[in-house]
């Protein structure tokens, strides 16, 4: 089994349309991760935890919001959707004992459309 | 604030040796990362440079030059395989999470 999963993996919406995205992971991390990435534009981050009390926005956070309901569990919601956030989501990981690299593990994607 | 700046692509042969240049301006980071993504794929961790100089992974190596705020990835003996794109990251010492490059599209040709 996979160590980073997400749900779902492909997902088309309307504009206005309420939106979340789930990922699980199994890995043991504490730290936990939202992406966005667009073509040319490499990774955004969009929000990060820490552990469940230690939520953070990431470069691009508006539009969207978490919730960290476990260590292993941390949603993205897009509350009122719109076409430009139309892009590949990814979650990721990290261990904090690897706090200098911070090495990432990333989840296989979800891919958004929003019409 | 953070950026970091690669070329966005870069075509080689099949067994020939490809750099790929980063540059970054950061005020302060702990050390210079590695990622490849295939494409529809995930990005999966390279490398790791804290201190200056080159690191070797197989055919992979990676380097880093503070002085210069500078980087490369250097791949060798280059597989079809390898046609990926690669980001470059840093973990500056004031933020707390990675930034990352916009990344390199290395195309590998037969």
């Amino acid at each position: 089994d996979a160590d980073v999963t997400q749900t779902p993996r492909n997902r088309i919406t309307k504009t206005g349309k309420r939106i979340m995205l789930e990922c699980s992971q199994t890995k043991g991390h504490d730290r936990m991760y939202w992406y966005r990435q667009d073509p040319g534009l490499g990774l955004r981050l969009i929000y990060y935890s820490f552990d469940v009390k230690d939520i953070n926005k990431g470069e691009i956070s508006d539009g969207y919001s978490v919730s960290r309901q476990a260590q292993a569990k941390f949603s993205l919601s897009l509350e009122s959707a719109i076409p430009n956030q139309t892009a590949l989501y990814f979650c990721a990981t990290s261990d904090l004992s690897g706090a200098s690299t911070d090495t990432q593990y990333f989840g296989p994607g979800t891919r958004l459309t929003v019409l | 604030g953070q950026s970091l700046e690669q070329p966005s692509e870069v075509t080689a042969v099949e067994g020939a040796i490809v750099q790929i240049n980063c540059t970054y301006q950061t005020s302060g980071f702990y050390g210079l990362s590695w990622y490849q993504q295939h494409d529809g794929g995930a990005p999966t961790f390279l490398s790791y440079n804290a201190l200056d100089g080159l690191e070797e992974t197989g055919r992979f190596s990676s380097f880093l030059s503070r002085s210069d705020s500078y980087g490369y990835l250097l791949l060798q003996e280059l597989q079809m395989k390898d046609s990926a794109s690669y980001f470059c990251a840093v973990l500056s010492t004031g933020r707390r999470a990675l930034t990352f490059g916009s990344g390199t599209r290395l195309q590998v040709q037969p």
